[in-house]
């Protein structure tokens, strides 16, 4: 059964390019979780959501971020214009109907901004 | 507030020692969850243990043990015998309520170097 699965691994964009960061959940779950992990700033929540559905976005960025996780096919975050300040790890977390989404992490995504 | 807190931000030992790292949290919900994560360089998240609200007794896995003590709002975490492979970011975080919105807070990490 495979786990999350995030990608790209890694994404370079320059200032101003638009970053698409995908997750993938495993089989069966509905509900995926995003967060960034900034240097010297530690993880944190960004948005969680269902199917088709935002469920809470109260640690999304106001500007340029957004995020989705259509009916069929991966979550998609989002970023556009990107600035230096973007550069981060992204990482999701996938959950079914029992909502234990803490074991299921997917590698993260590495973004830089040059 | 909901809020994690790792007061030590680097800790260095030297193989074979015994090391805690120290997690305090805060939240008002009777029902919550805490956690702890490894970081390994390679950059992954790897979940370790949940422990819930409830359940004050203390775990035992290995060389790792856990010390829930809800008197103190503390979940500390305790690596015995320790060997270069445990040099990590090791991360606390806590679900603070039993609704289905499983976000997770988190501290700020405790950077363990283990030498040789």
């Amino acid at each position: 059964n495979a786990g999350v699965m995030q990608n790209p691994r890694h994404l370079v964009r320059r200032r101003g390019q638009e970053a698409r960061l995908r997750c993938s959940p495993m089989k069966g779950h509905s509900h995926v979780y995003w967060y960034r992990q900034l240097p010297e700033e530690g993880l944190k929540f960004m948005v969680y959501l269902q199917k088709e559905n935002i469920i809470d976005e109260s640690g999304m960025p106001k500007e340029r971020f957004s995020a989705e996780f259509p009916k069929e096919g991966p979550s998609i975050l989002r970023i556009q214009q990107v600035v230096r300040g973007d550069s981060a790890a992204y990482f999701c977390a996938s959950s079914g109907t029992d909502f234990s989404t803490e074991a299921f992490f997917g590698q993260g995504t590495r973004l830089t901004v040059v | 507030a909901q809020k994690v807190t790792q007061a030590q931000t680097e800790i260095s030992v030297v193989e074979k020692e015994d090391v805690t790292l120290d997690c305090v949290y805060e939240t008002r919900d009777t029902t919550y969850y805490l956690f702890w994560y490894k970081q390994p360089p390679s950059g992954e998240l790897v979940f370790l243990i949940r422990r819930n609200s409830f359940d004050e007794q203390n775990e035992i896995s290995g060389r790792y043990s856990w010390n829930f003590q809800k008197s103190t709002s503390s979940f500390n975490f305790t690596i015995t015998a320790s060997q270069v492979v445990d040099s990590a970011v090791y991360f606390c975080a806590l679900i603070p309520n039993a609704g289905n919105n499983r976000k997770l807070i988190w501290g700020l990490g405790t950077s363990l170097a283990v030498n040789p």
